[in-house]
């Protein structure tokens, strides 16, 4: 079965820091990565796609992909307490089904 | 641009009864639409989804069913309502094709079954 695993936090981090935000993925055919952020009581809305290894950049946040090592994680330089959300990681299930799978989420808090 | 709908943004249910919740799109053809429920504390479960009107394929084996009447619409329903039923549900879409798997998500749909 395929998995998206994420530490479920909280992560906490003060105004102005870098939060990092990791994902392992057990599928080693998934191409497309995605990172969506979940305000409380909210749907979720996508943040970032990845489908290359390296670095994908987008103002304040930043992806990383490690196809290899199986693993994404997302950057968020100089967080603001909007930022406070939960971060869902979600991968493809590689062939033609369209589907993915989400990771249950980290929950970052930033503090003033 | 696209924009996708549902409702009703609440429901309160009684245990037994019926469900009918509905998902629309706007602004693009022949999407694959998706239908997912967020318990509390829990991530999205993939429960159906849909490549074309009257094609359903079902994730998770439940008392829920959907359907596709119309190209841009999206149905899930219960004829009667398990407490276990009780979650955010909530409805995607992604444009066909296989090189197109981002998913936006609707506002959502709280369900809560007493």
């Amino acid at each position: 079965q395929k998995e998206v695993e994420q530490n479920s936090g909280p992560l906490s981090v003060p105004e102005g820091a870098i939060a990092s935000l990791n994902c392992t993925y057990s599928d080693r055919v998934s191409q497309s990565f995605f990172w969506y952020r979940q305000y409380s009581g909210k749907s979720p809305e996508l943040i970032m796609s990845i489908y290359s290894n390296g670095d994908k950049e987008d103002g304040r946040f930043t992806a990383q992909l490690n196809k290899a090592s199986q693993y994404v994680s997302l950057l968020i330089r100089d967080s603001q307490p909007s930022d406070s959300a939960t971060y869902l990681c979600a991968v493809d299930s590689g062939g033609s089904n369209y589907k993915l799978t989400f990771g249950k989420g980290t929950l970052l808090t930033v503090n003033p | 641009s696209q924009t996708i709908h549902q409702w009703p943004a609440t429901l309160v249910q009684p245990v037994g009864s019926p469900l009918s919740l509905e998902c629309t799109v706007e602004g693009t053809s022949n999407p694959n639409l998706y239908w997912y429920r967020q318990a509390a504390g829990r991530g999205l479960q993939l429960l159906f989804y849909s490549v074309g009107i009257g094609q359903i394929s079902s994730e998770v084996p439940q008392n829920l069913s959907a359907s596709r009447p119309q190209d841009r619409q999206f149905i899930l329903s219960s004829k009667k309502l398990l407490l276990s039923d009780s979650g955010f549900y909530l409805c995607a879409w992604s444009a066909p094709g296989t090189s197109q798997e981002t998913q936006y998500f609707g506002p959502g749909t709280r369900l809560l079954v007493l």
